[in-house]
């Protein structure tokens, strides 16, 4: 079955950059180039940050980008604030199994 | 700018149907797909289905043939049903709306919290 694997926390300081990593195991993120990547903070609408591996929507800092290199998409946040506290999730195009989205088990962010 | 807002009963039983509702504000459904997904607690999100004006809704294969929904734009809603739920179905529940299929969801409700607890 198709998945997304992101390690399950990430903690940088205030200013630093952190950067989150999502592996697709059975999906071929590589060729699709299907990646987006959401902000999802308590209290809140979950928000697009990334869409098309590292596109940046309009409206999003760009503190935040995206790449991908082999299987592995990234995305990384530059200048960290406090706001940026949160889970991240990567989602893909899944497979007969999963259906048409798949979604990585998600990333805390912790800012000091 | 684009509003979506889901509704639900909050607290359902096991085996009983659970029923959302997602209302929409300030978009045209023409052009753009609309889903439903969710985030059991502890756990990631999860796709649950997405509906096109009047086509065939697109179900995850596992839940398939618990799921039912439907649109209707004259009153500018999504509709979601799962029936028989149990435990396993206790999860926020979000809309969420895309422009292509599989694409990015652009836009999110603030998500309602379903508990299937007797």
């Amino acid at each position: 079955q198709s998945a997304l694997t992101q390690p399950a926390s990430v903690t940088g300081s205030l200013g630093q950059s952190i950067t989150i990593s999502c592996t697709g195991t059975n999906i071929d993120i590589e060729t699709s180039k299907i990646v987006s990547w959401y902000h999802l903070h308590p209290g809140k609408a979950p928000r697009l940050v990334i869409y098309d591996v590292s596109e940046r929507p309009s409206g999003v800092s760009g503190r935040f980008s995206g790449s991908m290199s082999g299987n592995v998409a990234s995305i990384t946040i530059s200048g960290l604030q406090i706001e940026d506290e949160g889970d991240y999730f990567c989602s893909s195009s899944g497979d007969a199994d999963s259906g048409i989205w798949v979604f990585g088990e998600g990333t805390k962010v912790t800012v000091l | 700018q684009v509003q979506l807002q889901e509704a639900g009963p909050g607290l359902v039983k096991p085996s009983e149907t659970l029923s959302l509702t997602c209302s929409v504000s300030n978009s045209s459904f023409i052009g753009h797909f609309w889903s439903w997904i969710r985030q059991s607690p502890g756990k990631g999100l999860e796709w649950i289905g997405s509906i096109y004006l009047n086509k065939p809704p697109l179900y995850k294969p596992s839940l398939k043939s618990r799921l039912s929904m439907s649109l209707d734009m004259s009153r500018s809603e999504i509709s979601l049903q799962v029936a028989s739920v149990t435990a396993a179905d206790t999860a926020v529940y979000y809309c969420a709306r895309s422009d292509s299929l599989p694409g990015s969801f652009d836009n999110w409700g603030l998500g309602t919290l379903v508990t299937v607890s007797s």
